[in-house]
């Protein structure tokens, strides 16, 4: 069974610039979330997603934004980037969003 | 507003011996507790989760301690190993929107010398 997968693994990008962010949840699970993780912030939720509708949203600006595709595929983009956008995004999917989430091992972004 | 509180920061113990890391929590709605475990490289894996229904749960060496009164839980990891070397979160949950999205704590490094 195919555990959480995310692509790219590693990216570099320009303060100013965008970035998109895959997430590929564990087949039949229908709920997919987004984190940020910094070593000063620690482990902070953005936003999770069920059958293509954000149903819940952390305290981040809006340049976070995401969505869901039919297949519950997810994707999350970051728009005008700055240095502090520099984290390890974790996506984790669920059946349907309660306990039980599995993590993929993250996609790193540095902004310079 | 940190809601979790987790600590210590960082933990080293030597092999056989006892780990333990504790949490506390402020929102009393919270009703759903996991622990996770981190390696490099890797995302969270969860290890062990809690209702505040019990008061203790055990899987194999790993053993949540839950006090409801006093809003605070832990870990405790028996006979530790040098594989159990990670960093461990605990989070707390409550239901919203028909999911339960886990506030974390900070993360305990935890390395089991051999």
């Amino acid at each position: 069974k195919a555990g959480v997968t995310q692509t790219p693994r590693y990216l570099i990008k320009t303060r100013g610039q965008q970035v998109t962010l895959s997430c590929s949840p564990i087949s039949g699970h229908r709920s997919v979330s987004w984190y940020q993780q910094t070593p000063g912030q620690g482990l902070q939720f953005l936003f999770e997603y069920f059958s293509e509708t954000q149903r819940n949203k952390g305290n981040f600006p809006g340049r976070f934004s995401g969505r869901q595709f039919s297949n519950s595929r997810s994707e999350m983009n970051v728009s005008t980037l700055e240095l502090g956008d520099s984290a390890l995004y974790l996506c984790a999917s669920s059946l349907s969003g309660g306990d039980g989430y599995t993590f993929g091992s993250g996609t790193r972004l540095t902004v310079v | 507003q940190q809601q979790v509180k987790q600590s210590p920061q960082s933990l080293i113990v030597q092999k056989g011996g006892i780990s333990i890391i504790n949490c506390a929590y402020e929102n009393t709605a919270f009703d759903y507790f996991p622990w996770y475990q981190q390696f490099p490289g890797k995302g969270p894996a969860l290890l062990i989760a809690i209702r505040p229904d019990v008061s203790e749960k055990k899987e194999g060496r790993f053993t949540i301690s839950f006090n409801k009164s006093a809003k605070q839980f832990s870990l405790h990891i028996m006979d530790s190993q040098p594989g159990d070397s990670a960093t461990y979160f605990c989070a707390a949950s409550v239901a919203s929107g028909g999911s339960y999205i886990p506030t974390f704590g900070r993360g305990t490094s935890l390395i089991v010398h051999p």
